[in-house]
């Protein structure tokens, strides 16, 4: 069974510029989501997609958005890039087991696609 | 809100001895999901062990096992035997019924397992 695939693995970007992310989930799992990961904020909830909607979404600006496709492909954009954008954004999908209305089902991260704007 | 607490930023330990790693959680949820996860230095979170607030028993899977003091709101990983390829960071992370998906993560430990 194939895994979370994430592309691209690493980037690099100049401030303002824009960048898309793409993330494969796990083949059957219908939710996907978005993590950025840096050394001073730590891990850091993006948002989350489940059947192309949006399900849940962080504190982050309108900057950072998403969509998800039929296939339960997902992908974020950044627009207009800033130098505190460098992060490694991890993607997770699950098949989303729900018990009394808790997930209680594992996400299975990608390795993520490390972003450095310079 | 949900709110993790990792306290040691990093720790040593003997190859073939057992850690243990410290989680505290906050959360007005009766309802909630407790994990832990490796990040080698590949940058790849791999699940290791999960355990429901409702659970009674602790869960366990292979090597790794979760000691949970639901009244102390604590959930600490307990890694048996360790190995030299158990070096990595270790996040522990909950979820809660309003939350859905969403994971809040505590802010890591580094284990360093020396030979």
């Amino acid at each position: 069974k194939a895994g979370v695939t994430q592309t691209p693995r690493y980037l690099i970007k100049t401030r303002g510029q824009q960048v898309t992310l793409s993330c494969s989930p796990i083949s059957g799992h219908r939710s996907v989501s978005w993590y950025q990961q840096t050394p001073g904020q730590g891990l850091q909830f993006l948002f989350e997609y489940f059947s192309e909607t949006q399900r849940n979404k962080g504190n982050f600006p309108g900057r950072f958005s998403g969509r998800q496709f039929s296939n339960s492909r997902s992908e974020m954009n950044v627009s207009t890039l800033e130098l505190g954008d460098s992060a490694l954004y991890l993607c997770a999908s699950s098949s989303y087991v729900a018990s009394g209305g808790l997930n209680t089902g594992e996400l299975f991260f990608g390795e993520g696609s490390r972003l450095t704007v310079l | 809100a949900q709110k993790i607490t990792q306290t040691q930023p990093g720790m040593f330990v003997q190859e073939k001895e057992a850690v243990t790693l410290d989680c505290t959680y906050d959360t007005s949820d009766q309802s909630y999901g407790l994990f832990w996860y490796k990040q080698p230095s590949s940058g790849e979170m791999i699940f290791l062990i999960y355990q429901g607030s409702y659970d009674e028993q602790n869960a366990t899977e292979g090597r790794y096992s979760l000691n949970f003091q639901k009244a102390r709101k604590s959930a600490n990983l307990v890694i048996s035997a360790s190995q030299l390829g158990d070096s990595a960071m270790y996040f522990c992370a909950m979820t809660a019924k309003a939350a859905g998906n969403k994971l809040t993560f505590g802010g890591g430990t580094r284990v360093l397992v020396k030979p």
